[in-house]
């Protein structure tokens, strides 16, 4: 199984400064059929279901706002928020399902300082 | 972009079977496939398997192989997911998460708490 690991566990983040979360997986992501790497972040906010924060890598879903960035390929990837909000507060999870079983990383918790 | 609706709390026995369903609306049901994850209290994120109705397979985790078993009725749009032989560490909240075919899980349901006591 593809491993991920992300890092930091813990971010606490003053309101209107950057965030930057990674994510390193075991192996690589890219599909080589399609050059795509399928890596996807994932945002639980406190009390709700997680949510799709973006998408293969650096497409954010529905309604993100665009303070919201994915980056990386291969095996490293950057999710990075230009400025912190409240709304932000949550756990970040990224996902890779380049191959079964899906796996996620151990989650980032985001929180205000 | 379709909509899930989960079956309501559950609280089990060790050793007895839950099954939650998952039922979907707003789009086609066999454009879409549909993966279980679950989450122990305070934990992470755990994807249990997946179920693609429109060419009936299933692929689950390894850990979840022996016990846990997805149907989809396409008649009513709904996937349900038995998980047998249960035990206190399956007490979690079991979340139906969906997407096109292929595509990022962009609709999950509110998720579903299940309760293994004696």
């Amino acid at each position: 199984d593809i491993v991920m690991t992300q890092s930091p566990l813990s971010l606490p983040v003053s309101p209107g400064e950057p965030a930057s979360i990674s994510c390193r997986a075991s192996e690589s992501l890219l599909d080589t059929d399609d050059t795509t790497s399928y890596l996807d972040w994932y945002v639980q906010k406190p009390g709700q279901p997680p949510q799709l924060l973006m998408y293969t890598v650096s497409n954010r879903a529905s309604g993100v706002p665009d303070r919201f960035s994915g980056s990386g390929s291969g095996t490293d990837f950057t999710l990075k928020i230009s400025r912190v909000e409240a709304e932000d507060v949550g756990v970040y999870y990224c996902m890779q399902r380049v191959e079964l079983p899906c796996t996620f990383g151990q989650g980032t918790r985001l929180e205000i300082k | 972009q379709v909509q899930v609706v989960q079956s309501g709390a559950e609280v089990r026995k060790p050793g007895s079977s839950v099954n939650v369903s998952c039922k979907a609306s707003g789009d086609t049901f066999s454009r879409h496939y549909f993966n279980w994850v679950r989450q122990a209290p305070g934990q992470g994120l755990e994807w249990m398997g997946v179920i693609t109705p429109m060419v009936g397979t299933t692929n689950y985790a390894r850990k979840f192989q022996d016990t846990v078993t997805f149907i989809a009725d396409g008649s009513t749009s709904t996937v349900h997911m038995e998980l047998s032989s249960v035990r206190s560490e399956d007490t979690a909240v079991y979340y139906c998460a969906t997407g096109l075919l292929g595509g990022p899980l962009d609709s999950w349901g509110l998720g579903t708490l299940v309760t293994v006591s004696s």
